[in-house]
C-alpha cells in the first residue's frame, strides 16, 4: 500500500462545478503540499499545510492531522484548471508523493 | 525575482554514459531538492542539499549523486545510465528545508537510448 493515496485518479468536470480531490497518508508528517502539474511538466506549489485550512482564490486546501487526510477544493472550476494535482507529504527531510489526480474541466 | 532554472531542458544519452544536470535556485534560497518523475513510478525524491550539505537521500542507487556549491547552485550526476533512468528530473528550491514551500524548475527531460 502506498504511503500517500489520492482519489480519484481521474476526474472530469463541467466548467463551473465544485471539485474535491482527496489525499490520505499513513505516515507521520510535518507538512503536506498540494502541487499542480500542467502538460509539459511544469510544477507549481499551490499550498503547504501543517494544520487547518488555507484559501487562495478559488482554491481551498484543508488538512485533518488526526485523520491523516487532506482535501483540495476548486470552486467554480474552469478549463484552465485542467492539470494533474499531486499531494506530497514531508517528514524527516523526506518527501513522498501521491500518484496524482488528473483533472479535466470541460467548457 | 528570477525563478528556478534548470539546464539543459532536454538531453538524449546512450546507455552506459553519464550525465550532469544543473539547477540554479531562486536567489537567497539555500535548499535544493531533486526529484525524478516517470510514468510508472510517479514523482520520487532523490536528495536534498542545504548549505552545501546533503540533508537526505531517497531510495536510489549510488549511481545517482549530487552536490551543491557555495552559491547554492546544485548539480546532479547519473553515472552508467540505464534505460530506466529516462525521466523528467525536477529540482525545487526553498528558503528552508523541503518542509517549506518549494518552487520548482521546469525540469530536464532525459532520454536514455
Amino acid at each position: 500500500k502506498n504511503e500517500v493515496e489520492q482519489s480519484p485518479q481521474n476526474l472530469t468536470a463541467q466548467e463551473g462545478e465544485f471539485i474535491t480531490i482527496n489525499c490520505s497518508y499513513s505516515v507521520g508528517i510535518s507538512a503536506l503540499h498540494w502541487l499542480q502539474q500542467h502538460p509539459g511538466g511544469g510544477i507549481v506549489s499551490l499550498f503547504m499545510l501543517s494544520s487547518g485550512k488555507k484559501k487562495h482564490g478559488r482554491l481551498i486546501a484543508t488538512i485533518n492531522i488526526q485523520e491523516k487526510h487532506s482535501s483540495l477544493h476548486i470552486t467554480a472550476s474552469h478549463p484552465r484548471d485542467s492539470a494533474v494535482y499531486i499531494c506530497a507529504v514531508y517528514n524527516n527531510n523526506d518527501m513522498r508523493f501521491g500518484a496524482g489526480t488528473r483533472l479535466t474541466v470541460k467548457p | 525575482k528570477a525563478g528556478v532554472t534548470q539546464t539543459p531542458r532536454y538531453l538524449i544519452k546512450t546507455r552506459g554514459q553519464q550525465v550532469t544536470l544543473s539547477c540554479s535556485p531562486i536567489s537567497g534560497h539555500r535548499s535544493v531538492s531533486w526529484y525524478q518523475q516517470t510514468p510508472g513510478q510517479g514523482l520520487q525524491f532523490l536528495f536534498e542539499y542545504f548549505s552545501e550539505t546533503q540533508r537526505n537521500k531517497g531510495n536510489f542507487p549510488g549511481r545517482f549523486s549530487g552536490r551543491q556549491f557555495s552559491n547554492s547552485r546544485s548539480e546532479m550526476n547519473v553515472s552508467t545510465l540505464e534505460l530506466g533512468d529516462s525521466a523528467l528530473y525536477l529540482c525545487a528550491s526553498s528558503g528552508g528545508t523541503s518542509g517549506y514551500e518549494q518552487y520548482f524548475g521546469p525540469g530536464t527531460r532525459l532520454t536514455v537510448t
